[in-house]
């Protein structure tokens, strides 16, 4: 298995623009989510998902859509970068929602000028 | 808002000494997780501990959970080098919340 996989590793976009920031796992877990982590502080959750087709809000939504059309995979967007979205982006799975250990990606580190 | 929140916020220990990191959370749990990330990689979790149990060890690690409290504390003991990393505690918001918040992290550094 492959695990969580995160594309890209590293991207830069200037204020204004879009982009898809993709997650996939291939263990048929339900619960998927997105964090994000500013330098020297912890996660925090932007969205998250237990399961194909529903979504949910986490603590810091706001500039950021989600959707779930498959199990394997949970696409971030960002619609309009603004520089405060500079951040490491981590996607977690995880076969039974926060009663369980999750499953991290690798992160892609995203700078917005 | 955080749920979980660790101290201290930095450990500097020299190899073969004991490490301990301490978690505090705001809202009763069912369980609290703690995980490891070295310098620029995700998260690797390390132990999960439930509400009915009061420790737990692997390997090295110890974890203890006071319900009472709201407190958790992690132990690493006779620490190597490899141990350098931040230690993050989680845990969901609720009994049957769907979502997990992390503290801010503990960064440990063991000198060889």
């Amino acid at each position: 298995n492959a695990g969580v996989t995160q594309t890209p590793k590293f991207q830069v976009l200037k204020t204004g623009q879009s982009m898809t920031l993709q997650c996939a796992q291939d263990m048929n877990h339900e619960y998927m989510s997105w964090y994000r982590q500013d330098p020297g502080m912890g996660l925090r959750l932007i969205h998250y998902s237990v399961g194909a087709g529903i979504t949910d809000q986490g603590e810091v939504p706001n500039g950021y859509n989600v959707s779930r059309s498959t199990t394997e995979d949970f696409p971030l967007r960002l619609l309009s970068a603004a520089p405060s979205q500079t951040s490491v982006y981590f996607c977690a799975s995880s076969p039974a929602g926060v009663s369980v250990e999750q499953y991290f990606g690798p992160g892609t580190r995203l700078t917005v000028t | 808002s955080q749920q979980g929140e660790e101290d201290p916020q930095a450990l500097s220990i020299q190899e073969g000494e004991n490490a301990t990191m301490n978690c505090s959370y705001k809202t009763s749990i069912n369980n609290l997780q703690w995980y490891r990330q070295n310098s620029g990689r995700g998260l690797v979790h390390l132990i999960l501990i439930r509400s009915n149990e009061r420790e737990k060890h692997s390997g090295r690690l110890r974890v203890t959970l006071d319900t009472s409290k709201k407190s958790s504390s992690l132990l690493i003991t006779a620490s190597r080098a490899a141990d350098t990393a931040s230690y993050f505690c989680a845990a969901p918001e609720g009994t049957s919340g769907s979502r997990l918040t992390f503290g801010e992290g503990t960064q440990l550094t063991v000198n060889p």
